[in-house]
Parts: C-alpha cells; structure tokens; sequence
C-alpha cells in the first residue's frame, strides 16, 4: 500500500538557519503530493502541495519539489524564523477512484532565537 | 467564512461514558474524516464518509460510530468500548473523494478520560 516516510524530529535550528525536511513516498502511478503544517493545538493546515512530477510547490518562503526519480518530496525553506516552530506532515494522495489521504508521521521543528 | 468547526474545543469524559463530538462544514464539500492524534504521533484515520448517508470505516474504527445525515455535519461518538479514548481528534473535509485535492482540517478536540 502507500506510504509516507518522514525524518525524524524533533529538528531544532537557530534563527535564519537553512531547513530541510526530507520526505519518501512509495505509492503506485502519480499521486499529489502535500506538505501540511500543525501548530501547537490547532489543526493542520496546508502549506504547499505538488500535482506531477518536477512541479514545485511554495508558500510562506517554503518549497518543496516533486521528484519522481527518487520519489521524494523534501521540504525547505532558507531562513527559518521562531515563528515557523511548528510539526510538519508530509502527504500523498492518488487520482483514480476512491482514495484516502496516507500522512507521514510527522516532524517536529523548534526554531530558536 | 467558509471553513470546518469542531465543538468543543477540550472535553472531559468519565470512563463508561460516550461522548459525542461535533464536526460541522460550510465548504459543501463531498467528503468528511475523522483522525485520531496521539501526542508525538501522526494521524491514524478513524472513519470516512464519501458522501451524505454513507460512509466507511478507516484503520482503528473500533469503539468508535459516525453519522452523515446531513452534508454539512459528520459527528463523532467515542463508546465506552474505546479503550483508550484520551487523544487529540481532527475532523477534516475534502471538495471530492477522488481526485489529488487536499482536506481541509478543522482545529481540532482534545478528549480526556478521566
């Protein structure tokens, strides 16, 4: 079946630093690919999303792009801020008949000042 | 605005007791979920429905029942028979079940047992 394979959290970077958050999928044909971001009590909300292979997906200064070659869709953004200290959710879903939303676990990042 | 609402915000329950949350959504979306969030966990799908009047059981279904009476509202009732029910519950819906568009999330029900 599908999957979604994040790394681990939590992730702690100083202010201005550069993120990444790598995310793996394994599902059949094309799915869309979804970064999702939850602060602390709230719901999750979505932070930028990818349709086909090579599109990138961008919001808020963060940017994540479909590859397909190594069925990846890794999260970054240049310079963090406090603010962005948050759990991020990478997500898949695929066209074609019924199909549920398969998250990754989740990672957690604390951004310092 | 349109968005998803989840009444109430905490809930505190007695062990034996049921407890039903609300989900409510004005975005005339076809599709509705509940998730189940466990702390420094991710999100474990409890029930679906695809559409009014139906809907199907997800991966930990057990001690858990929904109704879809309406289009709009897709409440969740916790039985006594969850064994372990204190958790962070999410409702979400989506325009269509098929297709690559994302859910929208509602803000979410933390349920304690007591």
């Amino acid at each position: 079946g599908d999957s979604v394979t994040q790394m681990e959290g939590p992730v702690t970077l100083s202010e201005e630093a550069f993120l990444t958050i790598n995310c793996t999928y394994t599902a059949t044909g094309y799915p869309s690919l979804f970064w999702y971001v939850q602060y602390p009590g709230e719901g999750l909300q979505l932070l930028l999303k990818a349709t086909k292979a090579d599109d990138k997906g961008s919001n808020k200064g963060f940017e994540a792009t479909y590859r397909k070659e190594t069925t990846s869709f890794h999260l970054e953004k240049g310079s963090v801020q406090v603010s962005d200290s948050a759990v991020y959710f990478c997500a898949l879903t695929r066209s074609g008949g019924y199909q549920k939303v398969t998250f990754g676990t989740g990672t957690k990042l604390q951004v310092i000042p | 605005d349109g968005g998803i609402t989840q009444s109430p915000k905490y809930l505190f329950r007695k062990e034996g007791q049921n407890v039903t949350l609300s989900c409510e959504q004005n975005l005339n979306h076809d599709a509705m979920y509940w998730y189940r969030q466990d702390p420094g966990q991710g999100l474990r799908l409890i029930y679906y429905s695809q559409i009014v009047n139906d809907f199907q059981k997800g991966d930990i279904a057990e001690g858990y029942s929904v109704s879809r009476e309406k289009k709009e509202s897709f409440p969740l009732t916790v039985t006594s028979a969850q064994k372990n029910p204190t958790a962070f519950y999410l409702c979400a819906s989506r325009p269509h079940p098929q297709g690559n568009n994302e859910q929208f999330f509602g803000p979410g029900t933390r349920l304690t047992v007591l």
